[in-house]
């Protein structure tokens, strides 16, 4: 059993469309990280989330913690096909500097 | 670009044989993690360190052992390698003023025969 899952696992778009992935838990996380990793490459930090009902943004990317710290979604808007890749949650239960990953979300946007 | 490198980025070997994988950061940080990778599994964590000679278990560590004799080098090693360990490895670093922002390096991709 996955201490964190994320959905969906796989979501194929049309370019300009907008998506929301999800990442959730039963446990509590001081600290959430969203990583976007392509073909042959490592993870990628996007961002870090810490204190319960966060947003963040970076350019079209829109990230939250969940108010109890137990999930976090990420929302694109008007998606490229440069946002293609695996969408990674991360996140520190304890904190131990010990992190526990979900199993991704596979995006494709088509041009 | 947080100064990693490992080598070597992909290995081919056989079954029984010793593997070392190694990781080398450049910016003096204290914890230098390793994960293998697997479809649908995610990144799971094999072992960490938290500073020179200091190392800990992650969740499949059965199999692997690591040592660090200095701040820049973490070295994995697969004392008999098994198909099951067939993965691709990343080493990773934590930085930032908390501690919750890891940085990875490009990965060694492993396959045993």
């Amino acid at each position: 059993t996955q201490l964190l899952e994320q959905s969906p696992q796989f979501l194929s778009i049309q370019e300009g469309e907008n998506l929301t992935v999800y990442c959730n838990s039963s446990s509590v996380f001081s600290s959430l990280q969203w990583y976007r990793q392509e073909p042959g490459e490592g993870p990628v930090l996007l961002v870090t989330v810490v204190t319960g009902g966060e947003v963040k943004k970076l350019k079209r990317l829109t990230f939250q913690f969940g108010d109890a710290r137990k999930d976090s979604s990420l929302h694109i808007t008007a998606a490229q096909p440069g946002d293609t890749g695996l969408y990674l949650c991360a996140g520190d239960p304890t904190p131990s500097q010990n992190f526990v990953f979900g199993p991704g979300t596979r995006l494709s946007v088509l041009p | 670009d947080a100064g990693i490198t490992q080598s070597p980025r992909h290995k081919v070997t056989e079954t029984g044989t010793p593997v070392t994988l190694r990781c080398h950061q450049t910016e003096n940080h204290r914890y230098m993690y390793w994960y293998r990778q697997d479809p649908g599994h995610g990144l799971r964590l094999i072992h960490y360190s938290y500073g020179v000679k200091d190392t800990d278990k992650g969740e499949v560590s059965d199999g692997y052992s690591v040592s660090r004799s200095k701040t820049e080098d973490f070295l994995l090693t697969l004392e008999s390698a098994t198909s099951s360990q067939t993965s691709v490895y990343f080493c990773a670093i934590i930085a930032g003023e908390n501690y919750n922002e890891q940085f990875f390096g490009p990965g060694t991709r492993l396959t045993v025969l």
